[in-house]
């Protein structure tokens, strides 16, 4: 059974940069995306972006500018970057298993948690 | 992209069946089979319920169905139970490797 656990820093500035990392047990190999997806407090989600095991990424064109991920399957590591953030980066990030060319969520780690205020 | 169209909420009796529509456009719904939908309930994380818009996980209830019309995505839950009560999110391909999200559903159980 696929589980993600998930870690970083909760609490920011404005203009910091949120950094996230996420484990796969199962490795992360294999004809897979490992995406993020977000939730701001009480609204709904919004996808971020994608990576694969070859480092092949997607990024929606809303954040693509401050948006960077990375993997490390030696690992099984897969993280986030999000550079100067705003109040509205306030939310928890999820990493989820992408089906690929499916295009859907089949597997979601616990979320984090990510405040960002002065 | 814009966020697909969901109603904010729907409700119904237990034993009832309910529908909550997912409105999107010709460039994502309409172009692809590719809807997926999730079920989370307060505090906990999202549960994929329907993919490729109306085959369900095996684990999943047959009570949750899902089809697709046009530039519209259906999901039904037959036979209501309390513990469906719970938001409800749409999700599609949108093309060029974008996914996009419905604004949620909140479904209450009267």
């Amino acid at each position: 059974q696929v589980q993600l656990q998930q870690w970083g820093a909760g609490l920011l500035k404005p203009s910091e940069t949120l950094s996230l990392t996420c484990e796969v047990n199962v490795g992360t190999s294999g004809g897979f995306y490992w995406s993020w997806i977000r939730q701001a407090p009480g609204k709904g989600l919004e996808w971020i972006g994608e990576i694969n095991h070859s480092g092949t990424t997607n990024y929606n064109p809303s954040l693509e500018s401050r948006v960077t991920t990375s993997i490390d399957t030696s690992t099984s590591q897969v993280s986030l970057r999000l550079k100067s953030v705003t109040a509205a980066d306030t939310a928890v990030y999820y990493c989820a298993r992408a089906r690929r060319p499916k295009y859907y969520f089949d597997s979601w780690g616990p979320g984090t948690l990510v405040t960002v205020s002065s | 992209q814009s966020a697909l169209t969901q109603p904010a909420s729907v409700s119904g009796s237990p034993g009832q069946s309910i529908t909550i529509s997912c409105t999107g456009s010709d460039d994502d719904i309409g172009e692809y089979n590719l809807v997926s939908w999730y079920q989370q309930h307060p505090g906990k994380i999202p549960k994929l319920i329907i993919f490729e818009a109306t085959k369900r996980p095996s684990a999943v209830s047959d009570r949750f169905s899902g089809s697709k019309s046009g530039n519209t995505a259906s999901l039904t839950i037959s036979g209501l139970h309390p513990d469906d009560e719970a938001s409800y999110y749409c999700c599609s391909y949108a093309g060029r490797r974008l996914v996009i999200f419905g604004g949620g559903t909140h479904v209450t159980v009267l």
